[in-house]
């Protein structure tokens, strides 16, 4: 039979706009959140992470908003260039240390 | 700049065939994790380290899969016999727990494709 993919959520935008990246996570004693970008063929890089105790952090170009209420993580990255273009997936601890659960991912298409 | 090495990169082989994984953690990271990445289910945890010790193998399959640390600075990941269906994208990361926070660095991983 055919085999079937996972269907990522796809964002797309235009070269300078901000774009908003959203993930809702499972867990609500997880204490700690992380962003992670993987282009392709590469591996997950870190992008931001954000402790439960916060609800906003601010990196270059990007920030993590946490609303513990909705169990909601964003992602948002200003001024998106070509170079943004990857796949983004977040991430929870539900334990101190240890695992991680990773949401299945949004990719994200840069237009020029 | 530090960062987790993967060996090989690339890994054709045959079924049946034993195939051998190796992961440099960064120095000084004590928690070495092992993923598998593949197109239906996304990244999968196989099992973690700390310490060297094995802290959980629950998503790797026993009878085929292992997964060592024979030092601090190296973890291998064993498939024997390999199967088509292993393959897939395996990614190493590293970690240093700071209280609630455990940041995990991962790997550029190492493309299996098994015939």
């Amino acid at each position: 039979g055919e085999s079937v993919g996972l269907h990522l959520p796809t964002l797309s935008v235009q070269e300078g706009d901000n774009s908003i990246i959203n993930c809702a996570y499972s867990n609500s004693a997880s204490d700690y959140f992380i962003w992670y970008k993987q282009e392709s063929g590469k591996g997950p890089q870190f992008i931001i992470d954000i402790r439960s105790n916060m609800d906003k952090r601010q990196g270059q170009r990007v920030t993590v908003l946490l609303n513990k209420t909705v169990k909601h993580l964003s992602l948002q990255i200003a001024a998106t260039q070509p170079g943004d273009s990857a796949v983004y997936f977040c991430a929870e601890n539900p334990h101190q240390g240890g695992k991680l659960i990773f949401g299945q991912g949004t990719e994200l298409s840069v237009k020029p | 700049d530090a960062r987790v090495t993967q060996t090989p990169r690339h890994k054709v082989t045959e079924m049946g065939q034993e195939v051998t994984m190796r992961c440099q953690p960064i120095l000084g990271h004590n928690t070495v994790f092992w993923y598998r990445q593949t197109m239906m289910q996304g990244l999968e945890l196989l099992a973690y380290f700390r310490n060297r010790a094995p802290l959980d193998d629950s998503g790797m399959p026993k009878d085929r899969f292992s997964a060592e640390m024979p030092d601090a600075t190296l973890a291998t990941l064993k498939i024997q016999p390999s199967e088509p269906r292993d393959s897939a994208v395996y990614f190493c990361a590293s970690g240093l727990p700071s209280g609630v926070a455990e940041t995990q660095y991962f790997g550029p991983g190492t493309r299996l494709l098994v015939l």
